[in-house]
């Protein structure tokens, strides 16, 4: 399944709400998760099962879609948000993830 | 707590073999299937292989397939990639994972592979 992320490269200030894109080459049910990169820490999971936060998610975040496409909206940015997100479809192997959005201070 | 420690990377001429290892701790091993996930430098995320916790199903990306071997020691609570005929595309950034059915919560640090002559 490939899986199709936009923008990859996104910039926001502080407060604002941004959306991140992400559509599956076939159904994929809900079975998508959402990932936060940060450089020096370990990849964080904020999103399972389309829109489901995952424990210790800020309520800022949400998710939303089923079948081929998904979106990630994040609310009132804070600058602790700024970083890299990926989807990544969990329905069958091989596992696949987005290409990736950078998330960036304006 | 959960912990995954990555080892074994290194710098390897093309052609060349490589073993990486993970020591997991802070949770039953053996109940767990375990992935393989790797980022080359400046890219996004690519899924290299999983195996689940008795060793029973194997699944590798095509990229890999016929080169990497994963395997897993649930005595030593260790996982395993075996990366034979390495390619300059291998060059990344290796990570191990626990796996869970709803996404990927528990991450180790990495370990860096350079595949370069």
């Amino acid at each position: 399944v490939q899986m199709t992320q936009s923008p990859s490269y996104l910039a926001a200030s502080p407060g604002e709400s941004v959306s991140i894109s992400c559509k599956a080459s076939k159904s994929i049910s809900n079975n998508l998760a959402w990932y936060q990169e940060k450089p020096g820490k370990a990849n964080k999971l904020l999103i399972h099962s389309g829109s489901t936060l995952q424990s210790g998610t800020p309520s800022r975040f949400s998710g939303s879609g089923s079948g081929t496409d998904f979106t990630l909206t994040i609310r009132s940015l804070e600058s602790e948000d700024f970083a890299v997100y990926y989807c990544q479809q969990y329905n069958e192997y091989p596992l696949t993830f987005g290409s990736g959005t950078k998330l960036e201070i304006k | 707590e959960v912990q995954l420690v990555e080892s074994g990377g290194g710098l390897v001429q093309p052609g060349r073999s490589l073993k990486l290892s993970c020591v997991a701790s802070g949770f039953t091993f053996s109940n767990y299937g375990m992935n393989w996930i790797r980022q080359a430098p400046g890219k996004g995320l690519e899924w290299v292989a999983y195996i689940s916790s008795g060793s029973s199903y194997i699944y590798y990306a095509e990229t890999v397939k016929g080169r990497f071997t994963i395997s897993r020691d649930n005595a030593k609570n260790t996982l395993y990639l075996q990366m034979t005929s390495l390619r300059s595309e291998d060059t990344a950034l290796y990570y191990c994972a626990r796996h869970r059915t709803m996404g990927i919560v528990y991450w180790g640090q990495g370990v860096m592979v350079t595949v370069s002559s």
